[in-house]
């Protein structure tokens, strides 16, 4: 399989606190790609790390990447009642193609 | 480019109709994607086009499910006969703007929630 699955299936944390939210593949990669999607809504892109970086920050965004391990982590700092929604990891091969796991739905309560 | 444009929102139709949905992708991508989204099943990438051609079709269901891509700005999925289990969100997506690197984002559209009676 070409997805990625994300760990847990659903988080709840207060705002101001840090979210953490897994993936793991199986294949190898080109990149990983993080997005994000809102009740009701398409999905959004957040973040690509390349197979080469280990750590990528955009904003309150941290992702990280360990291809021996064939994983990455997304970390949400300061959370806020702004970022409840579902969070998808898409690992991408050379055929370009975005597969999906089911995705974090992450909760944060103000 | 106003984003990937999804058409019709939301579709109700009777069961053993037939059923289109349609896409234009942002102008210039080389890439086209339509998935669908069930609580049950998760995204499913169904079938995706590269400069109009369908690469990869494995993701579609049955043969009652037919993506077209008759030129770089439209694509349709049609489903006949549609049946109740094919009720779902189902998006297009598209990436890679002509002449640029290969792995990029991709833009979704705003999904069309089908429900099927």
């Amino acid at each position: 399989s070409q997805q990625g699955e994300e760990d847990p299936q659903a988080l709840s944390i207060q705002e101001g606190e840090n979210a953490t939210m897994n993936c793991s593949y199986k294949t190898s990669i080109n990149n990983l790609q993080w997005y994000r999607q809102n009740s009701g809504r398409g999905l959004v892109h957040l973040i690509l790390i390349r197979s080469n970086e280990r750590e990528k920050h955009s904003g309150r965004l941290r992702v990280t990447l360990d291809t021996s391990k064939k994983s990455s982590s997304l970390l949400i700092t300061a959370s806020r009642a702004a970022d409840t929604a579902s969070y998808f990891c898409a690992p991408q091969t050379g055929a370009n193609n975005l597969f999906f796991g089911t995705g974090t739905r992450l909760t944060v309560i103000p | 480019d106003a984003g990937v444009i999804q058409s019709p929102r939301h579709e109700v139709t009777e069961m053993g109709q037939e059923v289109t949905l349609r896409c234009k992708p942002i102008s210039g991508h080389d890439y086209l994607f339509w998935y669908r989204q069930t609580m049950m099943r998760g995204l499913e990438l169904l079938i995706y086009f590269n400069n109009n051609v369908p690469i990869d079709d494995s993701g579609m269901p049955e043969d009652r499910f037919s993506a077209k891509m008759p030129n770089a700005s439209f694509s349709t999925l049609k489903i006949q006969p549609s049946e109740p289990r094919d009720s779902a969100v189902y998006f297009c997506a598209s990436s890679s703007p002509r002449g640029g690197p290969r792995d990029t984002e991709a833009f979704f559209g705003q999904g069309t929630r089908l429900t099927v009676v």
